[in-house]
């Protein structure tokens, strides 16, 4: 079965630190992997998306994510974290062969301290 | 432009209540999705439009649920006689039409949620 990871409930960074949010898959066929944020009180944000090409893929807001094949693993990262970045952060796949819903992993809190 | 709107943010309802849950999506964007996120399940996918069609229903959780589409637009998600496990924020997304060649699928834009709370 299709899955999507995050190790990590809630991430805590200082201001201006770079920062690292987890996520692993495990996906039939080729990965396509997509970052969404969550401000509270909102919907989902889209921030980027891998669909092919290059490894490291560049998005909103200043993000970036790290597709590792070996790995199984794409890791957004930002290089320098900002108190407004602070929200909940989803790692989603569309399943295979199914009309591009998407499954989501359980979510990463970052907390962004001054 | 305006994105994927919803109504109503908040609604409150005793046990046994219907209830209808309205998005309307992005023009343009034939896809539909609708999505359940609450705390001990996270993220959920309920069902996916095509046009006014839905090819997936996978994922609604019991026959009290239900969402039609019309018009390729606006989309209402009902659920019948509401059980307190139903209380949840609804999201609902809109994307283009899955496209084909090397970028076989588009980003979903998600609409800010109803939260439905069931006494």
């Amino acid at each position: 079965a299709q899955s999507v990871a995050q190790p990590e409930d809630q991430v805590n960074v200082a201001e201006g630190n770079p920062l690292t949010v987890k996520c692993t898959y495990s996906v039939s066929g080729n990965p396509y992997l997509f970052w969404y944020v969550q401000y509270p009180n909102r919907g989902l944000q889209f921030l980027l998306k891998y669909i092919t090409g290059d490894n490291l893929v560049k998005g909103s807001y200043g993000f970036e994510a790290e597709f590792n094949k070996s790995q199984t693993s794409f890791h957004l990262k930002k290089p320098s974290a900002l108190v407004s970045d602070s929200a909940l952060y989803f790692c989603a796949a569309p399943v295979s062969g199914g009309y591009n819903k998407l499954i989501f992993g359980a979510g990463t809190r970052l907390a962004v301290h001054p | 432009g305006a994105g994927v709107s919803q109504s109503p943010s908040n609604k409150v309802t005793e046990k046994g209540k219907d209830v209808e849950l309205r998005c309307d999506p992005i023009s343009g964007h034939t896809a539909l999705y609708w999505y359940r996120q609450s705390l001990g399940q996270g993220l959920e996918f309920l069902i996916y439009f095509q046009g006014n069609s839905a090819p997936d229903k996978s994922g609604l959780p019991s026959d009290r649920f239900s969402a039609e589409r019309t018009g390729g637009s606006v989309s209402t998600l009902t659920i019948q006689r509401t059980q307190q496990e139903d209380s949840a924020v609804y999201l609902c997304a809109s994307s283009l039409t899955r496209g084909g060649g090397s970028a076989p699928y588009n980003e979903q834009f998600f609409g800010p949620g109803t939260r439905l709370t069931v006494l």
